[in-house]
């Protein structure tokens, strides 16, 4: 079964300390990976899509990096105006539901001043 | 100002009453998709359609339905058959299924 797993759940960070979130997935086809930012009560905004490992992508803090069983969005020097829940799915490259994507949970990031 | 526009952003509804959600978008995107999001899941696919006057059922369609008569325009009905209604609904499009989705503001639903 298709599935994506993002860890942690949750992440409390100071401000200025960099560190990275988690997405493990498992799909016998990648035809891409995505990342988004969710603020509270709002639509997710996208972020980055990587289709193959060793693919990176950056906007200002952020970088996005893909293995072929994982993805990793860096976070370097973070800000309070950071903090958000951040979204991974992926889209598998066959089957029925081609096109469709698979969400994870999320991982809710709190940067404190 | 290019975008996607959902309305009302919070809607309270009676048990038993069907509720109808709109979706419009004006970024000439082909593909629109309804999704859920309940606190703790990830976002489950309720319905899709890749091009105008066609539609699929996602992973939740059961007591939910849609039309797409128009390019921009993919309204989402709650039907009083759907036995846990009240969540987050997303609205997103994408210029078609190979190309990142974006997402609406969303509508919370409550029913009572």
């Amino acid at each position: 079964e298709d599935q994506v797993t993002q860890s942690p759940e949750a992440l409390r960070l100071q401000e200025g300390e960099s560190s990275s979130l988690n997405c493990s997935y498992t799909v016998s086809g990648l035809r891409g990976l995505f990342w988004y930012r969710q603020d509270p009560g709002k639509g997710p905004e996208f972020l980055f899509t990587l289709y193959s490992a060793g693919e990176e992508k950056e906007k200002e803090r952020l970088k996005a990096t893909l293995t072929k069983k994982e993805s990793f969005l860096h976070i370097t020097a973070p800000k309070p105006e950071d903090s958000a829940t951040y979204l991974c799915a992926v889209q598998a490259d066959y089957g029925g539901s081609q096109g469709n994507l698979i969400f994870g949970k999320g991982t809710k990031l709190s940067v404190k001043p | 100002d290019g975008g996607i526009t959902q309305s009302p952003k919070y809607l309270f509804r009676k048990e038993g009453q069907n509720v109808t959600l709109s979706c419009e978008q004006n970024l000439n995107h082909d593909a629109m998709y309804w999704y859920r999001q309940d606190p703790g899941q990830g976002l489950r696919l309720i319905y899709y359609s890749q091009i105008v006057n066609d539609f699929q059922k996602g992973d939740i369609a059961e007591g939910y339905s849609v039309s797409r008569e128009k390019k921009e325009s993919f309204p989402l009905t709650v039907t009083s058959a759907q036995k846990n209604p009240t969540a987050f609904y997303l609205c997103a499009s994408s210029r078609n299924k190979d190309y990142e989705q974006y997402f609406g503001p969303g509508t919370r639903l409550t029913v009572t």
